[in-house]
């Protein structure tokens, strides 16, 4: 069954920002985590939000520019990123812990251009 | 932060080969390591946890080992369907660092 739904994807201009959504239908007191991937590159972990607390990390090449929150009335994470670029072009992906099993959203292609 | 060191990048094999993925973490994790099986355009998809563990429904021809900095995946015999890039992931504390992936083909 699905566990994490995405918001749809969004196309941007270099510096605005963008706000993605991960809807959560089961084990909602589970930490999230981000991922991306830009075209044809490597995953890359983003940073975690836990949806109990509001507690949030980044990875320190996100720092400042990342915000992640999260809606715990509607299950829901947010991860908003700033100051976008063309390298910022990339799916986003919501995530488990891989120790509570196979647990992914569906992708959120985010596109910046001008 | 620890980082994860996996190799090759890419490599080419034959169906029924055997085939060796290695991944080494820059400090020790113990046993928290995950592989991950991408296809082109799909979500990964977790093969291996806690370094050995097969998730439900992967075939048992995957398999993974090691410990503390040095991890294994093997391929027993690699069928077609194995053509993907891997991954594996550190998850014992936060950053959940992936290793650079290794791009499998078929000879």
């Amino acid at each position: 069954q699905v566990h994490l739904v995405q918001s749809g994807a969004e196309v941007k201009k270099p510096g605005a920002s963008v706000k993605v959504s991960c809807r959560a239908f089961a084990n909602t007191g589970w930490w999230f985590h981000w991922v991306r991937q830009a075209p044809g590159q490597g995953l890359e972990w983003m940073g975690w939000i836990d949806p109990n607390t509001g507690g949030t990390g980044y990875a320190q090449k996100f720092r400042g520019r990342v915000t992640m929150t999260r809606d715990p009335s509607i299950s829901t994470a947010y991860m908003e990123l700033n100051r976008l670029t063309s390298d910022d072009t990339a799916v986003y992906y919501c995530a488990r812990d891989p120790g509570l099993g196979d647990y992914w959203g569906q992708g959120t292609l985010v596109t910046v251009s001008a | 932060d620890i980082q994860m060191a996996q190799s090759p990048p890419s490599l080419s094999a034959s169906v029924g080969d055997r085939v060796t993925i290695t991944c080494r973490a820059s400090q020790g994790i113990s046993n928290y390591l995950a592989w991950y099986q991408q296809k082109p355009g799909k979500v990964p998809k977790l093969l291996i946890y806690a370094t050995s563990t097969l998730h439900s429904g992967v075939p048992s021809r995957f398999s993974g080992s090691g410990s503390g900095t040095d991890f294994t995946l093997t391929i027993s015999s690699l069928q077609a369907e194995d053509v993907a890039t891997y991954y594996c992931q550190k998850y014992d504390s936060v950053p959940l660092t992936f290793g650079g992936g290794t791009k499998v083909e078929i000879k």
